[in-house]
């Protein structure tokens, strides 16, 4: 079972600031990094899925980077707006060729207006 | 064109009832899961299933089976429902174009809560 790894937790932000959260997965047998926006009450969506090393994706106003040596990817939101208020989750497969998701336990981000 | 869907949306059990929840998609994919979500954890998967007529443990499989009779439906049963067993229940579908990353797509989620 890998461990994924987000930060932080949760955070609350203005309407207008931009942020941004941290995945950490391990960096030996990657194999591709999702990122799901998941709003209360809704199913998870898809935002961007990663394979490269120094993959950069962007959707709107938020992007995402991939750094697989190390381990790590951020998501940026700019301009928070209160519609991006949302759990962010990342998650990793389990080995490579795998289907199978391991989650992050998501970052709640809170936009206020 | 629904997507992936899930029945019932929020159920209520006694201890040592049994149920199955049903998920359903429409977009011909072959790999399907049951995830379940808790307060403070990620998503953990319970079973899955790569193809009719196959399934295979995840994570958390313990007190639950799976079947998979038609490609579009997968069922996840509990045979002895039990309060731990408390908890959102969440389908998922991808297809194996081959590409690296299949993206999942989610049910709206079921709602279980045994007593």
């Amino acid at each position: 079972i890998l461990n994924v790894e987000q930060s932080p937790q949760s955070l609350h932000v203005q309407e207008g600031d931009s942020t941004n959260f941290t995945c950490s997965f391990p960096s030996s047998n990657f194999y591709a990094l999702h990122w799901y926006r998941w709003e209360t009450a809704k199913s998870p969506e898809a935002l961007f899925v990663m394979t490269l090393n120094g993959d950069e994706k962007k959707k709107g106003r938020i992007s995402a980077t991939l750094n697989t040596k190390e381990g790590y990817s951020y998501l940026y939101i700019k301009g928070s707006q209160p519609e991006d208020s949302a759990t962010y989750l990342c998650a990793t497969h389990s080995g490579a060729g795998s289907y199978q998701l391991t989650f992050g336990k998501g970052t709640k981000l809170s936009v206020i207006p | 064109n629904a997507g992936v869907t899930q029945t019932p949306k929020f159920r209520v059990l006694k201890t040592g009832q049994s149920m199955t929840l049903l998920c359903a998609q429409d977009m011909n994919h072959e790999y399907m899961y049951w995830y379940r979500q808790d307060p403070g954890m990620g998503l953990r998967l319970i079973h899955y299933s790569v193809g009719e007529g196959t399934t295979a443990k995840g994570e958390v499989p313990d007190g639950y089976n799976v079947s998979r009779l038609k490609k579009q439906n997968f069922l996840l049963g509990l045979e002895s429902a039990a309060p731990s067993q408390t908890s959102v229940y969440f389908c998922a579908s991808s297809y194996p174009s081959g590409r690296v990353g299949e993206t999942q797509y989610f049910g709206p989620g079921t709602r279980l809560l045994v007593l």
